[in-house]
């Protein structure tokens, strides 16, 4: 039992190039997340998906796209990299036990560099 | 709108020492509240959880009490370990939408 793993664990790209992060849970979660992670922000939500075949916009999804390909996979896609888009991007998945308890479960990380 | 706002850091200990990292919340509706603890190269995994006011989470010697009337949810523990060196992250639930709100992140650093 993996949980979630996160595809690369580091990249660099230039100013313009594009790239995918990917992302896969083997739990089964109809819950699927992205995230950055920046020095003295903590994590922000960039996209979310409650479930196979729907995407919602979190709080900073300027320069992002996501496709829920599927119920075990979340992928994230910059278009156009910018140096903005430096950051460390977290993938999470969650289940609902109950309407007031979503434990989420995050991957290991992709640590993006753009010169 | 929801926000969490965190003790600044970072913080440093002694082993053995006594630890309160304080966590404040602003929400809309009635939120649920989750410690999460971050080591070293590694993503956020749950600490513990509060569904309800007056509930006290715990797990592994750290505690939080969810306290509606003061909208607090402190992380205590009586006695830190060299092990226990992460960032901490307070965060709210916002049950209606199931989306979470995390705080800033607050760095802990125990030495022997």
């Amino acid at each position: 039992n993996a949980g979630v793993t996160q595809t690369p664990k580091f990249q660099v790209l230039k100013t313009g190039q594009s790239m995918t992060l990917q992302c896969a849970q083997d739990m089964n979660h109809n819950s699927m997340y992205w995230y950055r992670q920046d020095p003295g922000m903590g994590l922000r939500l960039i996209y979310y998906s409650a479930s196979e075949g729907t995407t919602d916009k979190g709080e900073v999804p300027n320069g992002y796209n996501v496709s829920r390909l599927n119920k075990r996979e979340f992928s994230l896609r910059l278009e156009s990299a910018a140096p903005s888009q430096t950051s460390v991007y977290f993938c999470a998945s969650s289940e609902a036990k109950n309407r007031r308890d979503y434990e989420q479960y995050f991957g290991p990380g992709t640590r993006l560099t753009v010169t | 709108g929801n926000s969490v706002t965190q003790m600044e850091g970072p913080v440093t200990l002694s082993e053995e020492a006594f630890l309160t990292i304080n966590c404040t919340y602003t929400a809309t509706g009635y939120p649920s509240l989750f410690w999460y603890v971050q080591y070293p190269g590694e993503g956020l995994q749950l600490l513990l959880k509060a569904t309800k006011a007056d509930d006290k989470g715990s797990n592994k010697g750290f505690e939080a009490t969810y306290r509606k009337e003061t909208t607090s949810f402190h992380l205590e523990k009586g006695s830190v370990q060299v092990s226990d060196s992460a960032v901490y992250f307070c965060a709210l639930l916002n049950t209606n939408a199931g989306k979470s709100t995390f705080g800033d992140g607050t760095t802990l650093t125990v030495k022997p």
